[in-house]
């Protein structure tokens, strides 16, 4: 059974540091492409950064490009979002998320849409 | 970024009824390799998101026939029957053709 579980989240002020973890299980991890989503409260969805398989490509969008960077480490099959300058817009639920994947006989690759979520950390910023 | 507009924003159905959820993006979500990314994904009250229908009309693993996706071009269409109370939650419509990736804003599936 696919699981991702989040850690790390909690209340921090405006301008600091938050690392953020997901533990997967249940699948081969070093497969798939892996991503964050966010949900501020009450609010949508948010995509915050992708990476590939082996790390070597991530993806952001501009509202977080230059402050977030998203990480993994194969050997423990963990994922990880570094989050600096916070800011209160970016208070959140912050979702791990599993790219659906396919492989071309090398290479395994994501398709671009989230088969499998974890249950969230939440992060609120605030004074 | 595309805007993707959800209507409406608030769904009231009868149990064993039926109901389409829109979901119109400001651009084309033809993709140059002529795939339409687009999907759809269910978020139940207190959950996380989970998928449905992934590039238009295809239902993800374990998802009954009761839902299905159609469209093309920048109008979508999710339609649920015989609804029951699992359905009940939040739709959100996801593209994935332009980047950033985008979402809805929402719909939110209630007991009449």
């Amino acid at each position: 059974e696919v699981q991702l579980v989040e850690s790390g989240g909690g209340l921090v002020q405006p301008g600091r540091s938050l690392k953020l973890s997901c533990a997967a299980s249940g699948f081969t991890f070093s497969n798939y492409y892996m991503a964050w989503v966010r949900q501020a409260p009450k609010k949508g969805l948010e995509w915050v950064a992708t990476i590939s398989t082996s790390g070597s490509r991530t993806y952001y969008p501009d509202s977080v490009k230059g402050r977030f960077t998203i990480s993994r480490d194969n050997a423990k099959s963990s994922l990880y979002l570094q989050m600096n300058s916070l800011k209160s817009e970016d208070t959140a639920t912050y979702y791990c998320a599993r790219h659906e994947n396919y492989y071309d006989g090398t290479y395994y690759y994501g398709y671009w849409y989230f088969d499998f979520w974890g249950p969230g950390t939440m992060v609120t910023v605030s004074s | 970024d595309v805007l993707m507009t959800q209507t409406p924003v608030s769904l009231p159905v009868s149990l064993g009824g039926q109901v389409s959820i829109s979901c119109r993006s400001s651009q084309s979500l033809v993709h140059s390799d002529g795939n339409t990314y687009l999907h759809w994904y269910l978020q139940k009250p207190g959950q996380s998101p989970q998928l449905l229908i992934y590039r238009v009309s295809n239902r993800f693993s374990g998802v009954p026939d009761r839902f299905s996706g159609s469209g093309s071009g920048t109008d979508f269409t999710l339609k649920i029957s015989r609804v029951e109370p699992e359905d009940l939650g939040v739709y959100y419509c996801l593209q994935s053709t332009h980047f950033p990736l985008t979402f809805g804003s929402g719909t939110k599936l209630e007991i009449k």
